[in-house]
């Protein structure tokens, strides 16, 4: 039973580019989250969505940032316009349903190096 | 909004040496998770607390949550090098929002051989 798969996982970007990162979320779960890690830090809250609907962004920068969950594929965040302060890991998390009692898997992360 | 913190930021042990991190939150939790992440890797869920006053035990590992549900700590006996990470709190948020996790900044654990 594969876990939470991210890719790519490492990612580096030159200033004002493109950054596409993908999750597959567990068998069985429909429910994805976005964190970001900055170095030394705690994860940070940024987005959960559920099959073609974003559910909560409001962690989730107004600008540059977006995210889907397509019915088919995996789900994506994208950064356009990368700046140097996008620098940092992207995990996303799934669970099998949501309230409170619900263990979120992690994957492996997307270390994203803005040059 | 809700905040966790966590204390301390950094601890090294000698191997053979306890280990303690504790955790506080803002707001009253309906349950703490606690979660270890190994250098260059993500973060791995350990035990979720959910009583008042629980104690759960894995191994040398012993959690904590707090009575007013909104402390907890995690102990760890007689370290070993495999137990190098850092180990992170986080609460649920309250109402709608109680999917997003709130994480604390984590303790950085640093074990000598």
């Amino acid at each position: 039973n594969a876990g939470v798969m991210q890719n790519p996982r490492h990612l580096v970007r030159r200033r004002g580019q493109e950054a596409r990162l993908r999750c597959s979320p567990m068998k069985g779960h429909s429910h994805v989250y976005w964190y970001r890690q900055l170095p030394e830090e705690g994860l940070k809250f940024m987005v959960y969505l559920q099959k073609e609907n974003i559910i909560d962004e409001s962690g989730m920068p107004k600008e540059r940032f977006s995210a889907e969950f397509p019915k088919e594929g995996p789900s994506i965040l994208r950064i356009q316009q990368v700046v140097r302060g996008d620098s940092a890991a992207y995990f996303c998390a799934s669970s099998p349903g949501t309230g409170t009692y619900n263990e979120q898997f992690f994957g492996p992360g997307t270390r994203l190096t803005v040059l | 909004g809700q905040q966790v913190m966590q204390i301390p930021q950094y601890q090294h042990v000698q191997e053979g040496e306890d280990f303690t991190t504790y955790c506080n939150s803002s707001t009253t939790l309906s349950n703490i998770q606690w979660y270890k992440q190994r250098p260059g890797g993500h973060p791995v869920f350990l035990i979720q607390l959910v009583k008042s006053g629980e104690v759960k035990k894995q191994k040398r590992l012993t959690f904590q949550f707090g009575e007013a549900k909104k402390n907890s700590s995690l102990h760890i006996t007689a370290t070993q090098t495999t137990d190098v990470g850092t180990y992170f709190c986080a609460g649920p948020g309250s109402g709608a929002g109680s999917y997003q996790l709130t994480f604390g900044k984590g303790t950085k654990l640093s074990v000598i051989p």
